[in-house]
């Protein structure tokens, strides 16, 4: 069973560039969710995807985006890169059957430097 | 506004004895707990999690107690262990048709076991 997977591992931008992460999920899920972790904060919930629709969102601005594709893999897209947005991003996967399964698990994280 | 607190930012116990952390929410939509734990340089793994129609979880080492009056939960990790160290998360959700939605987390607990 292959876990969550995320790439690339770490990038640095510079404000006002776009960045796009990309995450492919669990083997079986079908349920996406992004978070940003900020430096000695937990991580929040940025929005969910599910079967390819967006399935909730957090307090973000629009100019964080995302897709889904058919094989579950997601993408996160942030446009018009701020300081703040300096962070690890995580994606979880998850499918909503039931059980263990119905819990979220975690990629690795990809950590953003916006200089 | 912080939904869920952990006040507690390190903790640090001897090897074989128990580890309590505690974690308090304030939103009383939240109707499931989970805790996770995060190494360096890689996700958040999930440890435990507990419904709210329970009071008590247990699996292995691990134990959550939910106290919902108070809006209070806890984990005890008994015996701890040195590779226990790390930091814990303490996260609630409101879910919807019985599958984990958006996760809120608290900033974390870094316990550090030593031998």
């Amino acid at each position: 069973e292959t876990g969550v997977t995320q790439s690339p591992t770490h990038l640095i931008k510079t404000r006002g560039q776009q960045v796009t992460l990309r995450c492919s999920s669990q083997s079986g899920h079908n349920t996406v969710s992004w978070y940003q972790q900020a430096l000695g904060q937990g991580p929040q919930f940025i929005f969910q995807y599910y079967r390819e629709e967006e399935n909730g969102r957090g307090n973000f601005p629009p100019r964080f985006s995302g897709l889904q594709f058919p094989n579950y893999s997601s993408e996160l897209n942030v446009n018009a890169l701020e300081l703040d947005d300096s962070a690890l991003y995580l994606c979880a996967s998850s499918s909503p059957t039931g059980g263990i399964e119905n819990e979220q698990f975690f990629g690795p994280g990809t950590r953003l430097t916006v200089l | 506004d912080q939904q869920v607190k952990q006040n507690s930012p390190s903790l640090s116990v001897q090897e074989g004895r128990i580890s309590i952390l505690n974690c308090d929410y304030t939103n009383s939509m939240f109707d499931y707990f989970l805790w996770y734990k995060k190494y360096p340089a890689e996700g958040p793994t999930f440890l435990i999690s507990i419904s709210s129609i329970k009071d008590k979880n247990e699996d292995g080492r691990f134990t959550v107690f939910l106290n919902k009056s108070a809006k209070h939960l806890s984990l005890h990790i008994v015996p701890s262990q040195p590779g226990d160290s790390a930091v814990y998360f303490c996260a609630a959700s409101a879910r919807r048709g019985g599958s984990n939605y958006k996760l809120t987390f608290g900033k974390g607990t870094l316990l550090t076991v030593n031998p």
